[in-house]
């Protein structure tokens, strides 16, 4: 069965600085990835997703993660971080093929930017 | 392009009470789709999903229920809320053909207080 980790619970980050938030799978074959923000009292937007190719992808809001197939890591990247990035993050797997319900979501990261 | 929509924003409803939430995908035909709970704004529970009109999958034993009666509208009702089944409530619908972003995308959200 799929699964995905995000080890930390809160990230805080000085605005300016570059920020991760990390993310773990365990998936049979190669997976499907995704990246997805939350702000309070909305729903889930899509910020970016890894399919195939380029192991760098990427996304909205100047985003980006790199898949590593070795560690099985998707980690979130950005360069500079802006207070307005301060929001909940989510990462999730699905398997190639798997339709349905065979969406993995992981527990999500709280990301503080502070001013 | 698709779009989704959930109403109502906000709901504040008494113990006992019934409990009707609405969720419309516009743009696709056959969509997947998914209601979620979310809990003091962490990780995501995945109540039902569905993957045809009056086809419905459970995850969760609980107080709610839910119905697909058109193919693009989706259901979730209780007889009588009691005061756990306050949070904040997602729909979100998926291509299962598996080409369309590959991802699911999420309505707006319903914040729910059972007082």
């Amino acid at each position: 069965a799929q699964s995905v980790a995000q080890p930390e619970d809160q990230v805080n980050v000085a605005e300016g600085n570059p920020l991760t938030v990390k993310c773990t799978y365990s998936v049979s074959g190669n997976p499907y990835l995704f990246w997805y923000v939350q702000y309070p009292n909305r729903g889930l937007q899509f910020l970016l997703k890894y399919i195939t190719g380029d192991n760098l992808v990427k996304g909205s809001y100047g985003f980006e993660a790199e898949f590593n197939k070795s560690q099985t890591s998707f980690h979130l990247k950005k360069p500079s971080a802006l207070v307005s990035d301060s929001a909940l993050y989510f990462c999730a797997v699905r398997e190639p093929g798997s339709y349905g319900q065979n969406f993995v979501f992981g527990p999500g990261t709280r990301l503080s930017v502070l001013p | 392009s698709q779009t989704i929509h959930q109403w109502p924003a906000t709901l504040v409803q008494p113990v006992g009470s019934p409990l009707s939430l609405e969720c419309t995908v516009e743009g696709t035909s056959n969509p997947n789709l998914y209601w979620y709970r979310q809990a003091a704004g962490r990780g995501l529970q995945l109540l039902f999903y569905s993957v045809g009109i009056g086809q419905i999958s459970s995850e969760v034993p609980q107080n709610l229920s839910a119905s697909r009666p058109q193919d693009r509208q989706f259901i979730l009702s209780s007889k009588k809320l009691l005061l756990s089944d306050s949070g904040f409530y997602l729909c979100a619908w998926s291509d299962p053909g598996g080409t369309t972003n590959y991802g699911y995308t999420f309505g707006s959200g319903t914040r729910l207080t059972v007082v």
